[in-house]
Formats: C-alpha cells, structure tokens, sequence
C-alpha cells in the first residue's frame, strides 16, 4: 500500500524566514513519482513539481527546493525567504510510475506567512 | 478558460436528494480523475478514467455514488440519496496520456453541502 505523511499539520513564520515542508512516504514500488501541490485560500490545487524515483538531484526553482532523499523516503519542499502569498496549504502526494494513476495524498501542511 | 472546468462550484441540498457535479477536462487530456476533500480526510481517490479503458471505481465510498464519461471528454459524478457525510469539495483533475506519470491539473472544485 502507499502511504504520505505530512507529520506538519501547521506552520507558522515570519516573511523571510526559511521553511521546510516534510514529506515521508511509504510504496512498494521500486519506481514511483512523488509531488508537491499548493493550496492558496481561493481554493484551487497548484501544481508544483513532479519527481521521478529514478532521478535524487535536488531541484531549485526561484525560492522553491525539493531534497530528495530516496534512503530515507523524503521528499522534502523548501520555501526560502517565505512571503505572504506563499500561504497556502501544501500537498505532498505519490502515484505510480506507469500509466496515469491516481494521487495518494498526504494530509497537508498549513503554511501561514506573517508579514 | 483552457484549464478544467467544474459546476456548479457550491451546491447545497437536502439529505437523501441526489446531485450531479460536472467535470470539462483540459482539451487533449484523456485522463479524469475524482478526489474528495473534506475536514479530517484530506484528499481521496474516487475514480478515473483512461481513455477507452473501463474506469477505475476503488475509491468509490459507496454504491451511491458513480460516474460516467462521455465521448471522452465531459465527466459527471453522481451521488444518490445523499447524505450529510458526503459533504465535501469534490475536485476533478486530467492529465495527459504520456509515458510515466504525468501531472494532473485540478479543477476550482464544487463545494457540496447536504442539510
């Protein structure tokens, strides 16, 4: 069965303080994909990025990173000098590697930015 | 718009009606999924569909609930005799038919709330 924690219900940081989102996962794949999905108040599902289990480099986009670490099931989402628009919550998710299938998502973590 | 499309996007009814949320997909994307969102579940599979495939049902909560695709593109979700559990954000998402896991794009969602 595959499985995605987001043991982070809630975070809360002051504007342009560094965050880390965490994400565990559990497959017994030995290929997979992972994701992160964002969830601003107005309600729609952002797509972020896509991770093939193949592939452990490290992704940088703008103030966004993702740290794969595939020894220790993470896939973990950075948001560096937070600001306010980046409130949302932010979803972690797993799928197969073939074919589309469906999402299992984690519960979600809460992010409120201060200014 | 070019992205997904759902409707209503709120819909309030009494407990034991039944309901109809329609889903218009990207153009071009033959895969449809249903997730569930709601308080204390997060968000869950329903069904999906594939192209000409018969669709995958797994998620499915109950036999009240189904779904249907025709001419492989407008998707509609039924729930029978609804029930005051079934409330909910119902989202649909597509994705394209490509080799691996592609991203699935989400629609705004139809807020569903049974009195």
């Amino acid at each position: 069965a595959q499985k995605v924690t987001q043991a982070q219900t809630e975070i809360s940081v002051v504007e342009k303080e560094d965050v880390t989102l965490d994400c565990v996962y559990e497959t017994r794949d030995t290929t997979y994909y992972l994701f992160w999905y964002k969830q601003p108040p107005s309600g729609e599902l952002v797509f972020l990025i896509r991770r093939n289990s193949f592939d452990e480099q490290n992704e940088i986009s703008g103030r966004y990173s993702w740290n794969f670490q595939k020894s220790t099931s993470s896939f973990n989402f950075t948001i560096t000098a937070s600001q306010v628009v980046d409130s949302a919550v932010y979803f972690c998710a797993l799928s197969a590697h073939s074919g589309n299938t469906p999402l299992v998502f984690g519960k979600g973590t809460r992010l409120s930015v201060i200014a | 718009g070019a992205g997904v499309s759902q409707s209503p996007s709120n819909k309030v009814t009494e407990k034991g009606k039944d309901v109809e949320l329609r889903c218009d997909p990207i153009s071009g994307h033959t895969a449809l999924y249903w997730y569930r969102q709601s308080l204390g579940q997060g968000l869950e599979f329903l069904i999906y569909f594939q192209g000409n495939s018969a669709p995958d049902k797994s998620g499915l909560p109950s036999d009240r609930f189904s779904a249907e695709r025709t001419g492989g593109s407008v998707s509609t979700l039924t729930i029978q005799r609804t029930q005051q559990e079934d409330s909910a954000v119902y989202l649909c998402a597509s994705s394209l038919q490509r080799n691996g896991n592609q991203p699935q794009h989400f629609g705004d969602g139809t807020r569903l709330s049974i009195l």
